[in-house]
C-alpha cells in the first residue's frame, strides 16, 4: 500500500503550546498536502507544499518537506481549543491522478 | 473558492436496498472526481476515480458492481451503493479536480450512510 504513515496517532496538549505532527511516505511525490477534519465533517485543505519546496507557512501553520527522507511535518503554533481535530497528510504522486492519505493524527487541545 | 456539495448529508437505509449519493462541483467544472470511504477514526481510503464521460477506475478490492459510479457531466458524479449491507455503513466523501487540471482537489462535506 502507498498509504503514508503519520505520527503520533494521537496528541493531547495544553492550549497555547505548539503541536507537531509528522508524515512519512514511500514513493516520490509531486506535492504533499495537509488537511484538517473535525469530527464527522468534511476535509478542510490547510496547505500544499510542492516537491521542490522545503518549507511553507500559512498563519500559525508551518510545513516542512524533506524529500530525501520522504517525510513532512506540520507545526501548529500557539494552539487553540478550536484546533482540536484530526489532521491528515496526503501525497500526490507523479503519474497518478490520486491523493494518498496518511493515517491521521488526532489532536486534542485542552483549555 | 471552489465548492463541492454532496447530497444527502446523511441517509439511513434498510439492508438490501440501494442508495445514491450525489457529488456536485458548484462553481467550477470538474473533469475528475474521486470517491473515498472513511470508517470511524480511520483515514480516507480511495474507492474510485471517475473522469467525465468515461468509466470509473476502481481501486483494488472495491467491487465495481456494488459501488456504481456515474460521472455524466462536468459538475455531477453519483455513487450508488447497491444491495447495501450493514458493513457498507460508512462516511463517503467525494472530491473534484478542476477542468484546468490543477493539482488541488476540493472535497465535499461527506455523506454518512447507515444501513440497518
Amino acid at each position: 500500500s502507498q498509504q503514508g504513515e503519520e505520527d503520533p496517532q494521537a496528541l493531547s496538549i495544553q492550549e497555547g503550546e505548539n503541536a507537531t505532527m509528522n508524515c512519512s511516505y514511500k514513493t516520490s511525490i509531486n506535492n504533499l498536502q495537509w488537511y484538517r477534519q473535525n469530527s464527522g465533517r468534511g476535509l478542510v485543505h490547510l496547505i500544499l507544499i510542492r516537491s521542490n519546496e522545503r518549507e511553507k507557512h500559512s498563519g500559525r501553520l508551518r510545513v516542512t518537506l524533506d524529500t530525501s527522507k520522504k517525510s513532512s511535518s506540520l507545526l501548529i503554533t500557539a494552539s487553540r481549543a478550536a484546533d482540536t481535530a484530526s489532521y491528515f497528510c496526503a501525497t500526490d504522486h507523479w503519474g497518478a491522478q490520486k491523493l494518498v492519505f496518511g493515517q491521521g493524527t488526532r489532536l486534542t487541545i485542552n483549555p | 473558492g471552489a465548492v463541492v456539495s454532496q447530497h444527502p448529508s446523511w441517509v439511513i437505509c434498510k439492508s438490501g436496498t440501494s442508495v445514491k449519493i450525489e457529488c456536485r462541483s458548484l462553481d467550477f467544472q470538474a473533469t475528475t472526481m474521486f470517491w473515498y470511504r472513511q470508517f470511524p477514526k480511520q483515514s480516507l481510503m480511495l474507492m474510485a476515480t471517475s473522469n467525465e464521460g468515461s468509466k470509473a477506475t476502481y481501486e483494488q478490492g472495491v467491487e465495481k458492481d456494488k459501488f456504481l459510479i456515474n460521472h455524466a457531466s462536468l459538475t455531477l458524479s453519483t455513487l450508488t451503493v447497491t444491495s447495501a449491507h450493514p458493513e457498507d455503513s460508512s462516511f463517503y466523501i467525494c472530491s473534484a479536480r478542476g477542468l484546468a487540471g490543477g493539482i488541488e482537489q476540493y472535497f465535499g462535506p461527506g455523506t454518512r450512510l447507515t444501513v440497518t
